[in-house]
Formats: structure tokens, sequence, C-alpha cells
């Protein structure tokens, strides 16, 4: 099956400093999206983005599909912007299989 | 945006009992649904996809006899843990595909049950 990779691993931050987390996958797939999950556990939708470039806020993501990657850029981050942030993909039909994510921990 | 709830949030069941957990798409219609488990520190697990009308479909390594779904309407899936130990707890969270025609492969997550067994 498809593979996902996220990197880093895991993240600290200075707050107010800029990151670009990545995740590079192993096939063709036909969705890709990026989601924050809270201390609650709930996963917050980020950008579906299978190719192409989003931006919202501080938040902006880019797909290269015909290199099998995607980043997440956060800008000027803040410490609400801690938590995991997860990669998910799909290929063919709806399944969607995760990255194991990247943890990230902003300073004040 | 589509929304998806779960029922419970949260549930402590003891050891050797059986725990249902009920996923809902709220203003849109799915015919596929999804269950998926994680771990403390972990990342999401596909378990099983849930088909309306039909069999659920599990991933490699998933018990089918102890982790039963039904999909009995075009909103309502459910996971039910058959007898639950101590290793069956955690955060089990469904998700439901978005409408076609504008993103339809976006999936919609429900905010997660988390299971403790005792």
């Amino acid at each position: 099956g498809i593979q996902v990779e996220q990197s880093p691993p895991d993240l600290i931050l200075q707050e107010g400093a800029n990151s670009t987390l990545r995740c590079n996958f192993s096939d063709s797939v036909n969705n890709l999206q990026w989601f924050h999950q809270n201390p609650w556990g709930q996963l917050i939708n980020l950008f579906y983005i299978p190719s192409g470039t989003k931006q919202n806020g501080r938040l902006s993501a880019t797909t290269v599909a015909t290199e099998r990657y995607s980043l997440l850029y956060i800008s000027s981050s803040q410490t609400t912007d801690s938590g995991v942030y997860f990669c998910a993909v799909g290929t063919g039909g709806f399944k969607t299989i995760f990255g194991a994510g990247t943890r990230l921990f902003v300073k004040a | 945006g589509a929304v998806v709830s779960q029922h419970p949030s949260w549930v402590i069941c003891k050891s050797g009992t059986s725990v249902k957990i009920e996923c809902r798409s709220l203003d849109f219609q799915a015919t596929t649904m999804f269950w998926y488990r994680q771990f403390p520190k972990q990342s999401l697990m596909l378990m099983a996809t849930s088909n309306e009308g039909s069999k659920a479909t599990y991933e490699q390594g998933v018990e089918k006899d102890k982790f039963l779904i039904n999909h009995a309407s075009l909103t309502l899936s459910t996971l039910t843990v058959t007898s639950a130990h101590p290793e069956d707890s955690s955060f089990y969270i469904c998700s439901a595909p978005g409408l076609a025609g504008q993103a339809p492969y976006e999936q919609y997550f429900g905010p997660g049950t988390r299971l403790t067994v005792t």
C-alpha cells in the first residue's frame, strides 16, 4: 500500500518563527489533506490539497503531485499552533491513510 | 462544511462487556464511512470501511468478529467493540467523504470517542 512519511517528527519553535512541514507519499493520490489535531483529539481540517497551492491566513500549503510531496507552511507561529499536524492521502476510492504526524511545540 | 458527529464522546466499560459507538453524518449522506483507531502519541490507523447496505471491509490485522460494524442508513454507521479488554482502550474516530463534485474525496472526521476498558 501507499507509504506516507512526514518530517520532521518533532519541532520546537519560538513564538513568531516560521516553519515548513513536509509530507512525502509513495504513489499517485486523488486526495491529500492536512489536519491539526487539537488537545482533545479533534481533527481540524486545514487544507484539502491534492495539487496546487492554497493559503489560509498564516498557513499555506503546496502539493506537487508529480513529485509526490506536499508542504505545509506556518508563518509567525503562535502558541496555539502547538499540537500534532497530520498529512493524510487517498489513492483510488475514498480510503485515506495517515502519516505519522509532526508534533509541534511553540514556546512563548 | 459537512459535519460528522460521534456518540458517546467518551465511555468507560468493564472488561468482557460490549460497547457501541455511533457515527452520524449530520447534513449529508454517506454511503461509505471509515473507522480509525488512535493510540496515545500515535497516528490514526484505518480499521475498516463501512458500506451502507453491505458488509464492512476490514484492514489486515483487524478482527472483524471483535469490531462489528453496521451501516444501516445513509447517515449512520455503528462500531461495536465486543468482549472488550483493556488493550482495546483507545481513541476511535470515524470519517465520511464529502460531497461529490466539489472536493469528492475530502474526508470529514467526527470528534472521536475515547474508550477505556477497566
